[in-house]
C-alpha cells in the first residue's frame, strides 16, 4: 500500500521567514494530494491541494510543488505569521471515485514565534 | 452548507464494552470515510462508505466495524475495546465522485479505561 514520509516532525520560524514541509510517496498511483492544517484541539482543515497534472499551485502565502518522477511534494509557507502556528498533514491518494483512500504523513508541528 | 458532524464528542468505556459513534455528513456527500487519529500513529484511515456500500478498507481488526443509511449517515462500531483504542476518531466526506476534496468532522474522543 501506500506509504507516505512527512519532514520535518517540528519546524520552529519566526514570524515573516517562510517555512517549508517536504513528503514523499511510494505508490505512483496516487495523484491527488492534500494538506491539512490542524490546530489544538480542532479537525484537520484543508488548505490547499494539487493533482498530478500539474507540478505547482499556489493560493495567497501558501504554494505547494509536486515532482511526480521523485515522487515528491511540498507546502511553502511565506511571511509566517502566529496564526500559521499548528500541526500541518500532508496526504496523497488515488485520484476520486472508488480508489480514493487518503495516506497521512505523520504530521509537522510549526511553531512560528512572534 | 452545514459541515460534517458527529456524535457523541467525548467518550469513556472499560474494556471489553463496545462502542458506536455516529457522522453525519455534508448534505450532498455519499461518500463518508472514518479515520484513527492517535499520536503515536498519527492519522489512520478505517473505510470508507459511499451509497451504503463498503468501498474501501484500512488495515484494522475486525473489531472496527461501520456502517452506512439510506441518508449517507454513517455509523462505526468498536467492539470488544481494548486500551490501544483510545484515540480521536474522525469521519470526513466528499461528493464520492470526481471531486476528491474531503471535509474533517469535529471528531469523537474515546477514552479506554
Amino acid at each position: 500500500g501506500e506509504n507516505v514520509e512527512q519532514h520535518p516532525s517540528t519546524l520552529s520560524v519566526q514570524e515573516g521567514d517562510s517555512a517549508v514541509i517536504k513528503c514523499t510517496y511510494s505508490d505512483s498511483a496516487s495523484n491527488y494530494f492534500p494538506w491539512y492544517k490542524q490546530e489544538l484541539g480542532k479537525r484537520p482543515q484543508l488548505i490547499i491541494d494539487i493533482r498530478s497534472n500539474v507540478g505547482e499551485k499556489k493560493d495567497q502565502r501558501i504554494a505547494v510543488t509536486l515532482n511526480k518522477t521523485a515522487k515528491h511534494f511540498s507546502l511553502h509557507i511565506t511571511e509566517t505569521q502566529p496564526e500559521d502556528s499548528a500541526v500541518y498533514f500532508c496526504a496523497a491518494s488515488p485520484s476520486g471515485g472508488s480508489n480514493y483512500k487518503l495516506t497521512f504523513g505523520k504530521g509537522t508541528l510549526l511553531t512560528v514565534n512572534p | 452548507k452545514a459541515g460534517v458532524t458527529q456524535t457523541p464528542r467525548y467518550l469513556i468505556k472499560t474494556r471489553g464494552q463496545q462502542v458506536t459513534l455516529s457522522c453525519s455528513p455534508i448534505s450532498g456527500h455519499r461518500s463518508v470515510s472514518w479515520y484513527q487519529q492517535t499520536p503515536g500513529q498519527g492519522l489512520q484511515f478505517l473505510f470508507e462508505y459511499f451509497s451504503e456500500t463498503q468501498r474501501n478498507k484500512g488495515n484494522f481488526p475486525g473489531r472496527f466495524s461501520g456502517r452506512q443509511f439510506s441518508n449517507s449517515r454513517s455509523e462505526m462500531n468498536v467492539s470488544t475495546l481494548e486500551l490501544g483504542d483510545s484515540a480521536l476518531y474522525l469521519c470526513a466526506s466528499r461528493s464520492g465522485g470526481a471531486g476528491e476534496t474531503q471535509y474533517f468532522g469535529p471528531g469523537t474522543r474515546l477514552l479506554v479505561l
